[in-house]
């Protein structure tokens, strides 16, 4: 079975400062692997997708993350956070090719304070 | 970017009643979308996967009756909560699925039964 899990429930930091939220998955066959920003009471926006290729992906906002095969790992990281950023963080796993459903992991919220 | 809708954003209702939620592609067509739930301060789950023109697909433990839904069109797809109870209050996302398999999410409608 394949699943998501998201280390941190909740990651308190400063602006200006550097954040990781991390994220491992567990499948049997090929992933492809998202992240995905909530706002309060809003949607889910892609932050940034892994296909395939380069394992360092770029996505928007200045966020990046990096695929790791042998550590099924794809952590998500901001080199220096806003306080816009705060928000509730999700991982996902596609279930099978692209385009099929998502499978999230519960989430991290990310609060950024002065 | 491709816009999905939803409407209501907001629905109160009582107890034993049905509401309907929709959810539209505005700018594409879809033959597949999805309705996700989410509980407060918790994951997406998969409810069902929905094919333009065909049944949808229920997620284990979700009932088909009780959520049904109907993809009439290729740029819509409604969830309706038959005979609601409070324990169905919950917010509810749909994603729609573009003919390159780009998946676009809703902004989401919070339902709340009383």
């Amino acid at each position: 079975a394949q699943s998501v899990t998201q280390l941190d429930s909740q990651v308190p930091v400063f602006e200006e400062a550097p954040v990781e939220l991390r994220c491992n998955y567990s499948s049997s066959v090929s992933v492809y692997l998202f992240w995905y920003v909530q706002y309060p009471n809003q949607g889910l926006q892609l932050l940034l997708k892994y296909l395939s290729g380069s394992t360092l992906v770029k996505g928007i906002n200045g966020f990046e993350a990096e695929f790791n095969k042998s550590q099924t790992s794809f952590h998500l990281r901001k080199p220096s956070v806003h306080i816009s950023d705060t928000a509730e963080y999700f991982c996902a796993l596609s279930r099978g090719q692209a385009g099929t459903a998502l499978i999230f992991g519960k989430g991290t919220t990310l609060s950024v304070s002065s | 970017g491709a816009v999905v809708s939803q409407h209501p954003s907001w629905v109160i209702c009582k107890s034993g009643t049905s509401v309907k939620i929709e959810c539209r592609s505005l700018d594409f067509q879809a033959t597949t979308m999805f309705w996700y739930r989410q509980f407060p301060k918790q994951s997406l789950m998969l409810m069902a996967t929905s094919n333009e023109g065909s049944k949808a697909t229920y997620e284990q433990g979700v009932e088909k009756d009780k959520f049904l839904i109907n993809h009439a069109s290729l740029t819509l797809s409604t969830l309706t909560v038959t005979s609601a109870h409070p324990e169905d209050s919950s917010f509810y996302i749909c994603s729609a699925r573009d003919p390159s398999y780009e998946q676009y999410f809703g902004p989401g409608t919070r339902l709340t039964v009383t």
